[in-house]
């Protein structure tokens, strides 16, 4: 059975740091794509950064560039997501998502979603 | 960027209805790469539907995906208690820059 469960949210100030992890089981972590997906209240879903299985490269939506970093540990099957100088505006449910497998470079749907954790940033 | 929009924002039906959402692109969806998402209140997205018409493994065969290019459609065939929910549509495809999300439809109890 496939689980991601992400730990590492709280409260935070604007400027501040803050780490996400997401532990995997049930699968291949290595060999997967992961992401962090993002929602606010009453909002559609919004991805943040995604790792690739096989190359491990990494990319960024725009408004995080620069202060955010994803990064895994295939030896404890867990994602990271690093997040620096932190905004009011990054205030969010932050979710670990595996893609479906893909075969032909396709960045594929989110087939399975860990249950979220909330990121809040106030001063 | 492609821009999904769905519609309505609000559906009210009753148990044993049918439900049809709509999400139109901006531009014409390549591959038909285009998933439905429905999300209970303090829950995560759950996958529904790929590549416009397939289900995902374990969805009732009373939800279905239609569509191509511009305009895709959800539909629930005969909506249980379980299916009030909020419902998103999602363009994936060659670059993660595609990943974009309508707005959602919540399906409401009349």
């Amino acid at each position: 059975e496939v689980q991601l469960l992400e730990s590492g949210g709280g409260l935070v100030q604007p400027g501040g740091s803050l780490r996400l992890s997401c532990a995997a089981s049930g699968f291949p972590f290595s060999i997967y794509t992961m992401n962090w997906v993002r929602q606010t209240p009453g909002r559609g879903p919004e991805w943040v950064s995604g790792i690739i299985g096989v190359t491990g490269s990494t990319h960024y939506t725009e408004s995080v560039k620069g202060r955010f970093t994803i990064s895994r540990d295939t030896s404890k099957n867990t994602l990271f997501l690093q997040m620096n100088s932190l905004r009011d505006e990054d205030t969010a449910v932050y979710y670990c998502t595996r893609d479906a497998i893909s075969n032909n470079g396709i960045w594929e749907y989110f087939e399975y979603w860990g249950r979220g954790v909330l990121v809040t940033v106030s001063s | 960027e492609i821009v999904l929009t769905q519609s309505p924002g609000t559906l009210s039906l009753s148990p044993g209805e049918r439900a049809t959402l709509s999400c139109r692109a901006s531009q014409s969806v390549s591959g038909n790469y285009l998933a439905w998402y429905q999300q209970k209140v303090g829950q995560a997205p759950r996958l529904l539907i790929y590549g416009a018409s397939t289900r995902a493994t374990g969805i009732p065969d009373r939800f279905s995906g239609s569509g191509s290019g511009t305009d895709f459609t959800l539909t629930i065939s005969r909506l249980e208690p379980e299916d009030f929910a909020v419902y998103y549509c999602q363009q994936y495809g060659t670059s993660p820059e595609m990943y974009t999300f309508g707005q959602g439809t919540k399906l409401e109890i009349k």
